[in-house]
């Protein structure tokens, strides 16, 4: 079964540092998000994005965060200035459809700001 | 806006017993409604799915779901639980019109006990 794959599985940044968050999505779908879960909370929504562009974004996706799609196959997430609330479990997912089309997630990439 | 509680926070059960997670939403028309679980250190994987038709909804690993629109409930359930489905579940709700982004609701820990 297809599936999404994150890279890393883990990421050590220090606090003011620059970092990417590495996706590729499955390659028939058209829909990317990503979601970020905070330890011990809820997974929170973060951003979607279609035909190059952002779709809708959430209040804690400020100008700190962009993503792209840089070829067919990536699709980043980049945090500019990380913070150590920027601490969290970062998942991407894919859907074939805006609506009624389940998302798949990937395995996450564990982000550590010290 | 849609929301999705998980009234708890933890559960143990005993393996071969039934499992029953609980799920409420709020959201003002049919939602899409669905079944995550995360097994440590792994991603969302999706359990199954409500868009419409039959209440009664059966997902992978022996899972089934029913949908009660009169208690904006979504209440996962197992007759037979194995030490496998030792995880996390979350419970999320869509739009069936228009887009929003899906909402987790925080998710149930699931201890399976000897």
């Amino acid at each position: 079964e297809p599936e999404v794959t994150q890279t890393p599985s883990h990421q050590v940044t220090q606090m003011g540092q620059e970092v990417i968050l590495r996706c590729v999505p499955i390659s028939n779908h058209l829909y990317f998000y990503w979601y970020r879960q905070i330890l011990g909370q809820k997974v929170e929504f973060l951003v979607s994005f279609y035909n190059n562009e952002i779709s809708e974004k959430s209040e804690i996706f400020d100008d700190q965060f962009s993503v792209e799609r840089p070829d067919g196959s990536n699709f980043t997430l980049k945090i500019r200035s990380t913070k150590l609330e920027d601490s969290a479990m970062y998942f991407c997912a894919s859907s074939a459809e805006r609506t009624n089309s389940p998302l798949h997630f990937g395995n996450g990439t564990r982000l550590t700001v010290t | 806006a849609q929301s999705v509680t998980q009234p708890d926070i933890h559960i143990t059960v005993s393996e071969g017993a039934s499992l029953e997670l609980r799920c409420n939403y709020s959201y003002g028309a049919t939602p899409y409604l669905f079944w995550y679980v995360q097994s440590p250190g792994q991603g969302l994987q999706l359990l199954l799915k409500y868009f419409s038709g039959d209440t009664l909804v059966q997902g992978i690993k022996g899972f089934e779901a029913e949908f009660k629109r009169s208690q904006s409930s979504f209440n996962l359930r197992k007759p037979s639980v194995h030490w496998s489905d030792a995880a996390e579940y979350f419970c999320a709700v869509g739009a069936n019109s228009g887009y929003t982004p899906l909402v987790f609701g925080k998710g149930t820990r699931l201890s399976v006990i000897a």
